[in-house]
């Protein structure tokens, strides 16, 4: 069973703090990883992508990713109020597109 | 921007009825998706397709059914609805490669009684 792994949470931050999530995956043939971001209540939302070996950065948020080590993570810089959300890895290997999604973690950025 | 739609945003059905839900992207896209979320267990594949007219099973097809007529439009059906089957669903569509991400609609949240 392929498997994508992440802290279920919460993880407490304070405001203007650096939250730092981690994700592992199980399958080596990965190719695609992503990040989502899920208010309750709503859907996921996509917030980064990334593809190889190394750091991408958007606004506030970082995602690093080391297929050696199978792990990808998520740094959310300055975090705000509104960040808090379930952050959901997932990570894509076979030619039909699906993803495979972690559980995600929650985030609880607190004044 | 994508658009992926989902026909209704809440939906309440009582035991044994067959429920339609329909989900529409505007991207051209290939592969389209059903998932259902529950707490606790994640987001869980029911069907997926690839083309029009092709479908997949994903990890939890049983008591669901899927129609793909046009490449926009995805459906997804619970032949006879149980009160197991109340969730949150949600329907997604991307390219057909392996860098291009999901993208969701709204979801559906079914309620069952």
């Amino acid at each position: 069973q392929k498997e994508v792994e992440q802290n279920s949470g919460p993880l407490s931050v304070p405001e203007g703090a650096i939250a730092s999530l981690n994700c592992t995956y199980s399958d080596r043939g990965s190719q695609s990883f992503f990040w989502y971001r899920q208010y309750s209540g709503k859907s996921p939302e996509l917030i980064m992508s990334i593809y190889s070996n190394g750091d991408q950065e958007d606004g506030r948020f970082t995602a690093q990713l080391n297929k050696a080590s199978q792990y990808v993570s998520l740094l959310i810089r300055d975090s705000q109020p509104s960040d808090s959300a379930t952050y959901l890895c997932a990570v894509k290997g076979d030619s039909w597109g699906k993803l495979q999604f972690g559980a995600g973690t929650q985030v609880v950025v607190t004044p | 921007d994508v658009k992926v739609t989902q026909s209704s945003r809440y939906l309440v059905k009582r035991t044994g009825e067959k429920v339609f839900l329909e989900c529409v992207q505007d991207m051209d896209h290939e592969n389209m998706f059903w998932y259902r979320q529950d707490p606790g267990l994640g987001l869980r594949l029911i069907y997926f397709s690839y083309d029009v007219k092709m479908k997949e099973k994903g990890d939890i097809p049983e008591g669901y059914s899927v129609s793909r007529e046009k490449k926009e439009r995805f459906s997804l059906i619970l032949e006879s609805a149980s009160t197991n089957q109340t969730s949150m669903y949600l329907c997604a569509s991307s390219f057909g490669d392996r860098a291009s991400p999901l993208h969701f609609g709204n979801g559906t949240r079914l309620t069952v009684t």
